[in-house]
């Protein structure tokens, strides 16, 4: 049973606009969730982060919400580039574990 | 470079051959982990070490899987007898601490045929 889950294996976002990714989870013990962005070839990069006991993190253009209630996270894009283009990863934690526990992941497309 | 460096990018194996991939982490990196990612999916956990030792291989799929990291600093993955289901892009990742955020490897893709 996934833990974690990214439910739209694509998105297609136009230049300048905001790309909004999404990503589910189930265990409520996770209480540190990470963002990682991955290209072609390379391994994935992280991008942002956000403890359980926030509700937002902001870093430039990205910004990750929290909804603990839902269970729920998305992060936030604006305005998208076409450097974004990359498939994004969603991945949580339980403390002291140390294991990353990751989505599918979404395949963002960024239109000129 | 200063990143993670994992070798070979690519790797075709016969089924029932053996395997080695290997990991340089970050200079001074504690934590390493070895993750397993199959095509459309996330990555899954394997192993990981502090130092040199491995404190967790539970996410290793069978015996014929086997991690080391014997003087703490570079590692290496062996697959002993490999079968098409071992095909797969494996992610090598080093991280100052357990809790910090963990820098990626390119990964080795495994093709076994």
């Amino acid at each position: 049973d996934q833990q974690v889950k990214q439910n739209s294996p694509s998105l297609s976002v136009q230049e300048g606009r905001i790309s909004i990714l999404n990503c589910d989870y189930t265990n409520s013990m996770f209480d540190y969730f990470l963002w990682y962005k991955k290209y072609p070839a390379e391994g994935p990069t992280f991008l942002i982060s956000i403890s359980s006991i926030k509700d937002k993190n902001e870093d430039g253009r990205f910004t990750v919400f929290l909804n603990k209630s839902a269970k729920h996270l998305s992060l936030h894009i604006v305005p998208s580039q076409p450097g974004d283009s990359a498939v994004y990863f969603c991945a949580a934690i339980e403390s002291p574990n140390y294991q990353l526990i990751w989505g599918a992941g979404t395949k963002l497309i960024i239109k000129p | 470079g200063a990143g993670v460096s994992q070798s070979p990018r690519y790797k075709v194996a016969k089924r029932g051959q053996d395997v080695a991939l290997r990991c340089d982490p970050i200079s001074g990196h504690v934590s390493l982990f070895w993750y397993q990612q199959a095509l459309g999916q996330g990555p899954e956990f394997l192993t990981y070490f502090q130092n040199e030792a491995q404190l967790d291989k539970s996410g290793l799929p069978s015996d014929r899987f086997f991690a080391e990291r014997p003087e703490g600093s570079v590692s290496t993955l062996k697959i002993q007898r490999t079968q098409q289901e071992d095909s797969a892009v494996y992610l090598c990742a080093s991280s100052p601490a357990s809790n910090t955020e963990a820098f990626f490897g390119q990964g080795t893709r495994l093709t076994v045929v």
